[in-house]
């Protein structure tokens, strides 16, 4: 099993919408949890990061994480075009990450 | 502030030749990052540094690939030799000391080996 799954996509959605994407990790001793934002042929950016469980907003973006099904969530509101990109998610057991393989996200005008 | 710099962004090279990669990363961040990404994949982390010494090197191939970061500044990863199957971005990151969580990304170097 892998330590972090995601669903890879393609994802298309019209803007506007409401974007849900979704991971998965195997071990619950991971603290942090963290998502970003790689937009074609550029280095992957920091959207936000959570400590264990629960809800942290930023903007349109909400991460959310429930460690007791070890599933973690970004959502997405009013999704705009410029939203267009790879999302990955991370998981951090303190000294290191490991990364998701991410899921394309498509945000059709 | 300055974000993490890398140098070259593309590089194309023969199969069996040596490369090197450069990162600058940002100010004040003592740990230092260098992962690679197959397209399609997640950045897999290949070493770490923390000032100019090794925390881990577990993924890293080591008959081939080599690293270091003598001033506990600036980094240097190198193959010697490529292999087809090195075609990947290598990416740079950089966090302060006890903040994996808090990485930041430079522009990565496009590899090609023919």
């Amino acid at each position: 099993q892998k330590e972090v799954e995601q669903d890879p996509g393609p994802l298309s959605v019209p803007e506007g919408a409401i974007v849900s994407l979704n991971c998965t990790y195997s071990n619950s001793a991971f603290q942090y949890f963290m998502w970003y934002r790689q937009y074609s042929r550029k280095g992957p950016e920091l959207l936000m990061y959570t400590y264990s469980s629960g809800n942290k907003e930023d903007g349109r973006f909400t991460a959310q994480v429930d460690k007791s099904s070890k599933y973690i969530s970004l959502f997405i509101r009013d999704s705009q075009p410029s939203d267009s990109a790879t999302y990955l998610c991370a998981i951090s057991p303190y000294d290191k990450v490991i990364f998701g393989p991410g899921t394309s996200l498509s945000v059709i005008p | 502030e300055a974000g993490v710099a890398q140098s070259p962004r593309y590089k194309i090279i023969e199969k069996r030749q040596s490369v090197a990669f450069w990162c600058n990363p940002i100010s004040g961040h003592a740990t230092l990052y260098w992962y690679q990404q197959i397209l399609g994949q997640g950045p897999k982390l290949l070493i770490q540094f923390q000032n100019n010494g090794v925390v881990d090197d577990s993924q890293l191939p080591k008959d081939r690939f080599s690293a270091e970061r003598l001033k506990g500044v600036d980094s240097t990863l190198k193959i010697q030799p490529a292999k087809l199957e090195d075609s990947a971005v290598y990416l740079c990151a950089s966090s302060l000391v006890g903040a994996p969580y808090e990485q930041y990304f430079g522009p990565g170097t496009r590899l090609t080996v023919t």
